[in-house]
């Protein structure tokens, strides 16, 4: 796994944009980034995951720079039911071993 | 469709006695995998499976920790002569891929407590 390295905590308001960066300079060629959210009492629940440039789903974007050595997840006008601990995590594709840091506390607000 | 389950919820179990966790993946997911979350902690690797064959035993922290899967479906993990050190959650987790990976879909979780 690359180390990462996310901000502890972020504070919003509800009906916000989040955008959560996370650094990887030291990133591989075949290195994926992947973010997961975990609630309270809760098993972590996979979010997105990307290679390069921009991917969207239902639930966040990720953007990915050229260089790849950050990335950026953004969650769209967020409600309260989004507050949770945000993780991000780089490693190659065939990896599996999840290993989490301390993430990112995201808090919102009404 | 349904997500992972587990069960149980909650387990008390005294020092030194033998606990079984299950757990049910998503249907026609091949792989699954074991970790534990303790308290103020990141998340602990414990073992791979790929169908009913383990190919990645390496996170097991002890021999009292012995994991199976039958029918590559359901998953049991059990930890004989408990410790309270083993007091933890214990996620289960599953993925569609052929190839073990990152996009995991976990359960709920099993929180055990070695009194």
């Amino acid at each position: 796994l690359a180390k990462t390295t996310q901000p502890i905590s972020m504070d919003s308001y509800e009906g916000q944009e989040v955008n959560i960066t996370c650094s990887h300079n030291n990133i591989a060629t075949n290195d994926y980034i992947t973010w997961y959210q975990q609630f309270p009492s809760q098993g972590p629940r996979f979010i997105i995951q990307g290679y390069k440039t921009k991917v969207t789903n239902e639930v966040a974007s990720l953007f990915i720079p050229a260089d790849r050595k950050s990335s950026t997840l953004s969650l769209p006008r967020v409600s309260l039911s989004d507050t949770a601990v945000y993780y991000c995590l780089v490693g190659d594709i065939n990896d599996y071993k999840l290993s989490f840091g301390a993430g990112t506390t995201v808090t919102v607000r009404a | 469709g349904a997500g992972v389950s587990q069960s149980p919820s909650n387990k008390v179990t005294e020092k030194g006695k033998d606990v079984e966790l299950r757990c049910d993946p998503i249907s026609g997911h091949t792989a699954l995998y074991w970790y534990r979350q303790s308290l103020g902690q990141g998340l602990e690797f414990l073992i791979y499976f790929q169908g009913n064959s383990a190919p990645d035993k390496s996170g097991l922290p002890s021999d009292r920790f012995s994991a199976e899967r039958t029918g590559g479906s359901v998953s049991t993990l059990t930890i004989q002569r408990t410790q309270q050190e083993d007091s933890a959650v214990y996620l289960c987790a599953s993925s569609a891929t052929r190839t073990a990976s990152y996009e995991q879909y976990f359960g709920p979780g099993t929180r055990l407590t070695v009194t």
